[in-house]
């Protein structure tokens, strides 16, 4: 099983949006509403910050929106802060009980 | 408080066998599925396993699959993964995270803090 493919690196300055891509197959973000995006501060475990393609855990920011069309899933952070600056991973159900994650993205605020 | 606390990690040889535990605290452990998920150093994360809330049910990832075992202790509230035959590959950080209940295995809303695996000879 590969991994769904993401940007190695984004950027955008404070108060802006940006949008990091996740692109996996028909086999996996294509066929399921099972995406979720963890994102991961150096040394720190990942924290859940979307689910279920476009679902907000209780706790983290309306800042942070997820969609999917087609075999792309998205993550957009509009308002950008400092404190957004980290490593942010998708992750998706591929079928026969297994699970994907993507490559990361390496999130700068600049 | 959800607490979750790996520890067993370390040096090990190629070949070699090491058992990692997650200590679970601040929730009714025996009502949670659960996941094993891996980061090689300066890597991303790789899904190793995942166990339900009984046990009953086990899914491990191909690269791993007939080398590690993962179980549960409900009455112990913790987490175990069995590792054997480890190669050099293997060498990653190794988290237990939680499954949100009524939720996919894909969304995990406790990670622990990790425990680093690392084989080399």
């Amino acid at each position: 099983q590969s991994a769904l493919t993401q940007p190695a690196s984004v950027s955008g300055s404070p108060g802006q949006s940006i949008t990091i891509s996740c692109t996996g197959t028909s086999s996996d973000v294509g066929s399921y509403n099972l995406v979720s995006w963890y994102q991961q501060h150096p040394g720190k475990a990942p924290k859940l910050m979307i689910y279920e393609v476009s679902k907000r855990p209780s706790g983290v920011s309306n800042r942070f929106s997820g969609s999917k069309s087609g075999n792309t899933a998205s993550l957009t952070i509009s308002g950008l802060q400092a404190e957004d600056e980290a490593d942010y991973y998708c992750c998706s159900y591929a079928g026969s009980s297994r699970v994907v994650f993507g490559g990361g993205t390496k999130l700068t605020v600049l | 408080e959800v607490q979750l606390v790996e520890s067993g990690g370390g040096l090990v040889q190629p070949g070699g066998s090491l058992r990692l535990s997650c200590a679970a605290s601040g929730f009714t452990f025996s009502s949670y599925e659960m996941n094993w998920v891996r980061q090689a150093p300066g890597k991303g994360l790789e899904w190793v396993s995942y166990i339900s809330s009984s046990g009953s049910t086990i899914y491990y990832a191909d690269s791993v699959k007939g080398r590690f075992t993962i179980s549960r202790d409900n009455a112990k509230n913790s987490l175990y993964l069995q590792m054997n035959s480890l190669r050099a590959e293997d060498t990653a950080v190794y988290y237990c995270a939680r499954v949100v209940v009524d939720t996919a295995m894909v969304t995990l809303d406790y990670w622990g803090q990790g425990t680093l695996v690392t084989v080399s000879s």
